[in-house]
């Protein structure tokens, strides 16, 4: 499968864990993205890469959010001190650059208890 | 911030019938306009954009227009089939210098 790929699909963490979550793009692409979708939302942007560097992050994402995209290939997302409204779909984006095709991952399905 | 929204959420129609989604956007430098579709359980897919330069593109049975003057743009669905039902997204962005910002969504059910 050359698409993009997320892991794991599914996570339930207890309140108060950390969790990270896991993204390989298409290998030529530059951009990645990640974006947090909640059930009846679309999804919310919360931080992109070029290659390695992170060219934004959403002011809605607090603090215990950290991505990284160490070689500028895959890409991680860390939820540390998971909160009940971190519950959401948290789906991973590539694209070649920013006027191409966004190719999205299958997601990872976040439940917090 | 950037701002898309979206109308209408939810739409009906029946099968052979058209279907028609309005977005509007708040950033006057975006210039680059996706339409995604997402069935349930799976990842949104691409199925049409558009770009600044161009005020209308077709793909068979779908369509997009733009008026960048008033910023806002549209999905066109022609002979509408039970499989377009789906969710449908609108995003916009500057392109080559920013993210994508996504519509609420529009929930499209057709009626055979």
């Amino acid at each position: 499968d050359t698409g993009v790929s997320q892991d794991p699909r599914h996570k339930i963490t207890k309140r108060g864990q950390n969790v990270t979550f896991r993204c390989d793009p298409i290998s030529e692409h530059n951009r990645l993205y990640w974006y947090r979708q909640t059930l009846g939302q679309g999804p919310e942007f919360l931080t992109y890469f070029q290659n390695e560097a992170q060219l934004e992050k959403s002011r809605l994402l607090s603090d215990r959010f950290s991505a990284e995209r160490p070689k500028g290939s895959f890409s991680t997302l860390e939820i540390q001190r998971t909160e009940q409204g971190d519950s959401a779909m948290y789906l991973c984006a590539s694209s070649l650059n920013g006027y191409t095709e966004a190719f999205f991952g299958q997601g990872t399905r976040l439940t917090v208890v | 911030g950037e701002n898309v929204e979206q109308h209408p959420s939810t739409l009906s129609v029946q099968e052979g019938d058209s279907a028609v989604i309005k977005c509007t956007y708040s950033d006057s430098a975006s210039n680059y306009f996706p339409w995604y579709k997402q069935e349930l359980g799976k990842r949104p897919q691409l199925i049409i954009d558009i770009r600044s330069n161009v005020g209308e593109k077709k793909d068979q049975r779908i369509a997009v227009t733009l008026n960048k003057t008033a910023k806002h743009f549209s999905l066109h669905i022609t002979e509408t089939q039970p499989e377009d039902s789906a969710v449908y997204f609108c995003a916009a962005s500057r392109g080559n210098t920013d993210k994508l910002i996504f519509g609420t969504g529009t929930r499209l059910q057709v009626f055979p």
